[in-house]
């Protein structure tokens, strides 16, 4: 039962335009969604945040919105860099704790 | 500060053997996770310890199984070995206060390969 779902395994994007990644959950119950960005032979970093009573956070470059009626939430990099290219993981957290369910990936490239 | 320590990055195992792999989280956290990832499954959940207590559990087997320390450090260790363990295996760490946000702190993980 996969609660967290990203539905793109890959996305393709020229630098300096805009990246939309997207995550699709069905736990209601989520308190907190989390993006963490991973490239190859290293851990999972995390990006950004956004608690389940926002629907909107920003930190430079990445925004992040949740829509909790459609369960769904996105990534947004504006302007994207080829520094980006990296899978990007989509997180929720269940309940409170060290406990984090993740999706399955997208890969982002951002060509030159 | 030091981050997630995992040890060791590469290892080669036979099916039936078991292995054992460490963790040692940044200075001061509590909360040690440990994960699985394999190519189009994402981070699969594993079991998460707070002060060397079981606090949360994944669906994976028996043969998985993992303790924590009085230092915070962790664990995991995988029985009879099987073909579908090869796998990337990540640890995170964090405070673990129920107040915070869920933010982990990943090491680089250790890669098994079973043959």
């Amino acid at each position: 039962d996969q609660q967290v779902k990203q539905n793109s395994p890959s996305l393709s994007v020229q630098e300096g335009r805009i990246s939309i990644l997207n995550c699709d959950y069905t736990n209601s119950m989520f308190d907190y969604f989390l993006w963490y960005k991973k490239y190859p032979a290293e851990g999972p970093t995390f990006l950004i945040s956004i608690s389940s009573i926002k629907d909107k956070n920003e930190d430079g470059r990445f925004t992040v919105f949740l829509n909790k009626s459609a369960k769904h939430l996105s990534l947004h990099i504006v302007p994207s860099q080829p520094g980006d290219s990296a899978v990007y993981f989509c997180a929720a957290r269940p309940n409170q704790g060290g406990k984090l369910i993740f999706g399955q990936g997208t890969e982002l490239s951002v060509k030159p | 500060k030091a981050g997630v320590t995992q040890t060791p990055r590469y290892l080669i195992k036979t099916r039936g053997q078991q292995v054992t792999l460490s963790c040692s989280p940044i200075s001061g956290h509590r909360s040690v996770s440990w994960y699985q990832q394999t190519p189009g499954q994402g981070l699969q959940f594993l079991f998460e310890y707070f002060s060397e207590t079981q606090r949360n559990k994944g669906n994976f087997p028996g043969r998985f199984s993992g303790r924590q320390f009085s230092n915070s450090r962790s664990e995991m260790n995988v029985s009879t070995l099987e073909l579908g363990d090869s796998a990337l295996y990540l640890c995170a760490s964090s405070t673990g206060g129920l107040a915070a946000s869920g933010e982990l702190f990943f090491g680089e993980g250790s890669r098994l390969t079973v043959l």
